[in-house]
């Protein structure tokens, strides 16, 4: 593993139905985040962590949980999905000092039927 | 209104060119500004960094923020078809992005013509 790992690379998914988004990193990051990519509406934060143990709401929570058990995995549930969760997800995070920039796992794309 | 703005083109302009892309954002308290290069079907990867007002050079590549104006620019010199991507701003009140993330525009698609 290098980076972020995203699990699944894509899914189709009916309504209703209950999905784990996994998330994996080897860099060791503290903070770590969700987003949600739509065309037309760009990257959307759904939840982040800071640190293992905490998690908090960005822009878009509603329907969505995560937990952060340790600091490699952030997984994204979403309990019941509906269409409108149908998007690109993205995991991401960033080192706690020096380089500023946050890393991307390559998504998951998901279609709710 | 929307707290970052940016054009979603798509933006064509032929290889060789000078290419301009640019933010503007309503909210004066941020200070660090980013650049992302996404290419399709991949993770935004990090392309610049600037920290308040200036410009940075890095190779082709040079961002310049102007925080009186709220407007953030990248330019890429002699321009080359693997430019080809969408390009992502992004900006944030705190180094690390903050507890809360980064404030993303929507991103503009721009196509180098061989």
């Amino acid at each position: 593993i290098a980076g972020i790992t995203q699990a699944p690379t894509s899914q189709i998914l009916a309504a209703g139905r209950r999905m784990t988004l996994r998330c994996t990193q080897d860099m060791r990051h503290n903070a770590m985040y969700w987003y949600r990519q739509d065309l037309g509406l760009g990257l959307r934060l759904i939840h982040y962590s800071n640190t293992a143990g905490t998690t908090g709401k960005g822009e878009v929570p509603d329907g969505y949980s995560v937990s952060r058990a340790n600091t490699d995995d952030f997984p994204l549930t979403l309990a019941s999905a509906v269409p409108s969760q149908t998007s690109v997800y993205f995991c991401a995070s960033r080192p706690d000092l020096g380089n500023y920039g946050y890393t991307f796992g390559s998504g998951t794309r998901l279609t709710v039927v | 209104q929307k707290e970052v703005e940016q054009d979603p083109g798509p933006l064509s302009v032929p290889e060789g060119a000078i290419v301009s892309l640019n933010c503007t954002y309503s909210n004066s308290a941020f200070q660090y500004f980013m650049w992302y290069r996404q290419y399709s079907r991949k993770g935004p990867e990090l392309l610049m960094y600037t920290y308040s007002s200036g410009n940075k050079e890095d190779g082709r590549f040079t961002a310049q923020v102007d925080k009186s104006s709220k407007y953030i620019s990248l330019f890429i010199r002699d321009s080359q078809p693997s430019d080809s991507a969408t390009y992502l701003c992004a900006m944030s009140l705190y180094s690390g992005g903050g507890a809360d993330g980064l404030t993303f525009g929507k991103g503009t698609h721009l196509i180098i013509q061989p």
